[in-house]
């Protein structure tokens, strides 16, 4: 399996212009979760999926922020419009209910680093 | 806020075993203890998980105390390649009725392996 796939691995965009943020799960996992890590604040979720349904997007940070997930294999998150503070990386993982307790624990992607100038 | 209470750092020479100390004085009786890696510029990774016994797989073991108010984690002979923040993490699991599918990362601590 190739792991979590996130795209692309670096974004540089000017501010007020939209940002799609891609991840492609794990076949067969039926969680998707959405991070952002910056040096002040650490990892923080910002929405999670279950069955492609959103079940918690308590930690998106505004309106300007969305996440979809049309199916089981592909995910979106999109800033619009972009600004400076939201500069950081983005992580996306994935899990399966039965395997977080039999040792698979989330897989995450490589991440996307996001530069909003 | 994190339920977990971990150094910000440590030093460890590679070869010797490394000793991660977490403290989770809170914990409830549901909570399972999970350590996670991140390697600088990767995705945060899995290591191990427990409830109250011991537990031990391919890349380190982990230790909790009787009173589950602590637990430990231990890589057994650090390399440089295991140079990373560690985090601790108590959570309900999802399966058994956790209302929160997802972890909380505190600020963890940085490890580094030094030759």
């Amino acid at each position: 399996d190739a792991g979590v796939i996130q795209s692309p691995r670096h974004e540089v965009t000017e501010m007020g212009q939209e940002v799609t943020l891609r991840c492609k799960p794990i076949s067969g996992h039926d969680y998707l979760f959405w991070y952002r890590q910056t040096m002040m604040r650490g990892l923080e979720l910002l929405i999670y999926f279950n069955n492609n349904v959103p079940i918690d997007d308590s930690g998106m940070p505004e309106d300007r922020f969305s996440a979809k997930m049309p199916n089981a294999s592909f995910s979106t998150l999109k800033i619009q419009p972009s600004e400076p503070r939201d500069s950081a990386v983005y992580f996306c993982a994935s899990s399966f209910l039965s395997g977080v307790d039999r040792g698979y624990g989330y897989t995450f992607g490589s991440g996307t680093r996001l530069t909003v100038v | 806020d994190a339920k977990t209470t971990q150094p910000p750092s440590m030093d460890c020479a590679e070869g010797r075993a490394a000793n991660l100390p977490c403290n989770h004085s809170t914990i409830s009786g549901n909570e399972y203890v999970y350590w996670y890696r991140q390697i600088h510029s990767q995705g945060p990774q899995y290591i191990i998980h427990g409830l109250k016994n011991n537990e031990t797989n391919e890349m380190a073991s982990l230790i909790i105390t009787e009173d589950r108010k602590s637990s430990t984690l231990i890589l057994p002979h650090a390399t440089l390649r295991d140079t990373a923040v560690y985090y601790c993490i108590v959570r309900v699991p999802m399966n058994y009725g956790g209302s929160q599918g997802n972890l909380i990362f505190g600020k963890g601590t940085k490890l580094s392996v030094k030759p």
